[in-house]
C-alpha cells in the first residue's frame, strides 16, 4: 500500500503570513495532484503536477514535485482567510485506480 | 452544472439496517468510484468502475456492494449497516486526464 503523509496535520496561522505544506511518500508517483476541501463540501482539484522538479503557481500558491516524484510541497504567500480549508495531496501511479490520498493538513487562516 | 450529485446529504441509521448512497454524473466520465474520509485518514477508496457493467474493490470494500448498470450512476449499498461505517461518503468521477470530480458528501451517522 503507498502511503502518502502529509505535514503538519494542523495550521493556524495569522493573515499575512507565509506557509509551507508536505507531501511526502518512499513510492514513486507518475503525477501528484492537490485538493482543497471546504467545510461540508468535497475536494476541488487546484493543480497537477507531472514531471520531477516541476514548479506550478497559481496566484498567491507555489506547488513543487520533488526531483524524484516521490514528494510535494505546497506554499502559501501571505495567506488569506479564503485559505482556511482541507489540503490534500494525492499521488497517480498506473492509471485511474492507482491514486493515494494524502492524510490532510488542516489550515485555518485568522483574519 | 451539475457534474457529480449524490444523495442523501445525511443519514442515520440503525446497526443492521440497509441502505444505498445514490450518484449520478453528467460528464460522460467512464471512470467513478466511492472514498469514505475519516478524521486524520485522508479519502480512502472503497469501490471504483471503469465504465458500465465494471467494478472492482478498492482499499475498504467490506460491507459495501456497488452496481454500475448506466454510464450515470454507481450507488453505493451498506448490507448491514455498522457503527465502523459512520463517516462521510464521496461520490467521485474522474476525466481522462485524471482529474477527479467529487460530489458534496455524505454524512452517515450508524447507531
Amino acid at each position: 500500500t503507498q502511503l502518502l503523509e502529509q505535514s503538519p496535520q494542523f495550521l493556524s496561522i495569522q493573515e499575512g503570513e507565509n506557509l509551507t505544506v508536505y507531501c511526502n511518500s518512499s513510492s514513486v508517483f507518475s503525477s501528484l495532484q492537490w485538493y482543497r476541501q471546504e467545510p461540508g463540501e468535497g475536494p476541488v482539484l487546484l493543480v497537477t503536477v507531472v514531471t520531477g522538479g516541476e514548479v506550478k503557481k497559481l496566484k498567491r500558491l507555489t506547488f513543487q514535485f520533488g526531483d524524484a516524484r516521490k514528494d510535494s510541497s505546497l506554499h502559501i504567500t501571505a495567506a488569506q482567510p479564503g485559505d482556511t480549508g482541507l489540503y490534500l495531496c494525492a499521488g497517480a501511479s498506473g492509471g485511474y485506480q492507482k491514486v493515494t490520498f494524502g492524510t490532510g493538513t488542516k489550515l485555518q487562516v485568522i483574519p | 452544472n451539475a457534474g457529480v450529485t449524490q444523495t442523501p446529504k445525511f443519514q442515520v441509521l440503525k446497526t443492521g439496517q440497509s441502505m444505498t448512497l445514490q450518484c449520478a454524473q453528467d460528464m460522460n466520465h467512464e471512470y467513478m468510484s466511492w472514498y469514505r474520509q475519516d478524521p486524520g485518514m485522508g479519502l480512502r477508496l472503497i469501490h471504483y468502475s471503469v465504465g458500465a457493467g465494471i467494478t472492482d474493490q478498492g482499499e475498504v470494500p467490506n460491507g459495501y456492494n456497488v452496481s454500475r448498470s448506466t454510464t450515470e450512476d454507481f450507488p453505493l449499498r451498506l448490507l448491514s449497516a455498522a457503527p465502523s461505517q459512520t463517516s462521510v461518503y464521496f461520490c467521485a468521477s474522474t476525466d481522462r486526464g485524471n482529474t477527479i470530480y467529487f460530489g458534496e458528501g455524505s454524512w452517515l451517522t450508524v447507531v
